[in-house]
């Protein structure tokens, strides 16, 4: 089974310019997450999507974050325009509830710096 | 907003030594899930606890549930330098509006030391 596949893996870029990240979760998974992890710390969520509709992003800087889910299936992940403290991993995960256990799949991630 | 507190933070010993991760929240789950995280990776899920009480064993780690399902603990028997990583646990909701939610503890960073 293919895993949750993300892109890049890096990214190195000025402040104020704008970065994009891609997500492409387990087939079948109805359930997408991006998450963001700054070094040594636990992840925070920042959206999850159930298909192609927003069920969380309470904690989503919407005034320079936005993310889609077209078709509910692949996942962007848009920064404009970045800021220092944006520097983290990003994360996305993708699960299928079944039963109410949700267990979540993770990419490798994409480490974005800003400078 | 549920919150997951672990501890401790840091966590150095020696390989052969035991050791045990606390998770505690004042909110109640409808499951909890431990993961590891290697440097460069995604955590990769260790384990998920569903029933209050609960205990489950993978070889030389044990994962508890607390009754109330609010708290959970992974303890770790005769530790060894492969179990360095950052340990996560996390809370799932399967009801309502926050159905599906996943809400990390701020991490456990283990070395063991050979």
């Amino acid at each position: 089974e293919a895993g949750v596949a993300q892109s890049p893996r890096y990214r190195i870029i000025e402040k104020r310019q704008s970065v994009a990240f891609w997500c492409n979760p387990i087939s079948g998974h109805a359930t997408l997450y991006w998450y963001q992890q700054i070094l040594g710390q636990g992840p925070k969520l920042l959206i999850q999507f159930q298909n192609n509709g927003v069920v969380d992003d309470s904690q989503l800087p919407k005034d320079r974050f936005s993310a889609e889910r077209l078709k509910g299936v692949d996942s962007t992940l848009k920064i404009q325009p970045a800021k220092l403290e944006d520097s983290a991993v990003y994360l996305c995960a993708s699960s299928a509830i079944t039963g109410g256990e949700t267990e979540a799949f993770f990419g490798q991630g994409t480490r974005l710096t800003v400078v | 907003t549920q919150l997951l507190e672990q501890s401790p933070q840091f966590l150095s010993i020696q390989e052969g030594e035991n050791l045990t991760v606390y998770c505690n929240s004042s909110s109640v789950f409808s499951s909890l899930q431990w993961y590891r995280q290697e440097p460069g990776e995604g955590p990769v899920l260790l384990v998920t606890v569903v029933t209050g009480g609960e205990v489950k064993k993978l070889k030389r780690l044990t994962f508890q549930f607390g009754d109330a399902r609010k708290d959970s603990s992974l303890h770790i028997t005769a530790a060894q330098p492969g179990d360095t990583g950052l340990y996560l646990c996390a809370g799932a909701n399967a009801g309502g509006t926050s159905y599906g939610k996943l809400t990390f503890g701020q991490g456990t960073i283990l070395t063991v030391h050979p």
